[in-house]
Parts: C-alpha cells; structure tokens; sequence
C-alpha cells in the first residue's frame, strides 16, 4: 500500500501568515493527489486535484505543488475561515490511502 | 448542484448487518465511478471501497473485504454498501463519494456496539 505521510499534525499560525503543509507519498503517484478541507461538523470539501488544480469556488489563496514525492498546499495569507483540518489522498492505486490531517489553528 | 445523501445509518451489534445508501442528483451518476469514505471518532478518514461507473469493477480496503458490498443502481441513480458482521472499528461516520471526493455527502453514523 501506498504510504502517505502528511506534515505537521498541528500547526498554529497568524492572521496573514503564509501556511504551508506537506504529504510524502512512498511511491511514485505522479499527479494523483488531491486536497481537503474539513472543518468541524462538516463533509470534507475538495480543495486541489491533480496535485496542483484548484478546485471550483476555491479562493485564489490557496495553491497544490509538487516537489519529487513531496505534495504541499500551501495558503498564502491565512484568513479566519481556513481554522480547519487538512488531508491528502492519493488515488493512483488502491486502496486509496490519506494522510493523518494537520489541523490548522489560530495563534 | 450535485446533491449526495446518505441514509441507513444507526446502532447495530457487533456481529449484525446494515445497509448504506447514497442517493445522488444533479450529475449523472452513471457517469462517474462512486466511493465510500469513512471517519472514526477524532480520527482521520479512511477510503472504505469504490465502484466504477458501470458496477463491473469493485475495489475494497483489506479490512472491510468479504464483509462489505458495495453496489449501485443506476437506474435509481443510488449507491449502496453493505454491512455484514460488523465490529466495533466499523464505528465511523460514512461518506459516499463522487469519484476520488470531488463531491461528498453529509455523512452518516454508524455505530457498533452491543
């Protein structure tokens, strides 16, 4: 199975900061990731597909990169309404395999 | 606007049954392939088994495999999954997906437990 290894579990930033968090996959999954938003209560919401495609609705602040095995979202300026937990998926092969999530705070 | 909906979820023993359903509008449902996705108490989420568009191709996580069905209808436009002997680490809130979560529903619980 294909290992996805999501960085940092938790992170507490500012109003503004730029945020970014990182899933390492343990094999090739080339483009096959995708991005989630979940915040309390809720369904998660699609983010980013293809690793770098920013999903319907999507603000602009947020942004999919891939550096060899390492995938990163990445929010440019954190507001208020990204306070949320985050997964990846990779869905090149089965079973389909998450990452852990990081939960994003505010400080 | 795509609308999935899950139904059938409650409390069941260890060892019973129960059946999921996902009613899907707004798309055609049977053009994409469909999935269940589910989330334990505090925990993160977990891809449960996905069918492809037509019903021929059937995938399951190792867990779940021999205990879980997962089906559709197309006719109906609904997604289906089957529960039997279920166990305690069943107990998670389940989603039904539209294809590798472009779309999700509200979630149902499913809570095992004697």
């Amino acid at each position: 199975d294909i290992q996805m290894t999501q960085s940092p579990s938790s992170l507490s930033a500012s109003l503004g900061d730029r945020v970014t968090i990182t899933c390492r996959a343990s094999q090739d999954i080339g483009n096959y990731l995708t991005w989630f938003q979940q915040k309390p209560g809720k369904s998660p919401r699609r983010m980013i597909y293809g690793a770098t495609n920013l999903a319907a609705g999507v603000p602009s602040r947020f942004s999919g990169s891939r550096s060899g095995s390492d995938y990163s979202l990445t929010i440019s300026s954190l507001e208020s309404e990204d306070v949320a937990d985050y997964h990846c998926l990779q869905s090149i092969q089965y079973p389909h395999t998450f990452g852990a999530g990081t939960k994003l705070e505010l400080k | 606007e795509v609308q999935l909906v899950e139904s059938g979820g409650g409390l069941v023993q260890p060892g019973r049954s129960m059946k999921l359903s996902c009613a899907a509008s707004g798309f055609t449902f049977s053009n994409y392939g469909m999935a269940w996705v589910r989330q334990a108490p505090t925990k993160g989420l977990e891809w449960v088994a996905t069918i492809s568009y037509d019903g021929s191709s059937t995938y399951y996580r190792d867990s779940v495999k021999g205990r879980f069905t997962i089906s559709r209808d197309n006719a109906k436009s609904t997604l289906y999954l089957q529960m039997n002997s279920l166990r305690s680490e069943d107990t998670a809130t389940y989603y039904c997906t539209r294809g590798a979560g472009g779309s999700w529903g509200q979630g149902v619980m499913v809570t095992v437990s004697s």
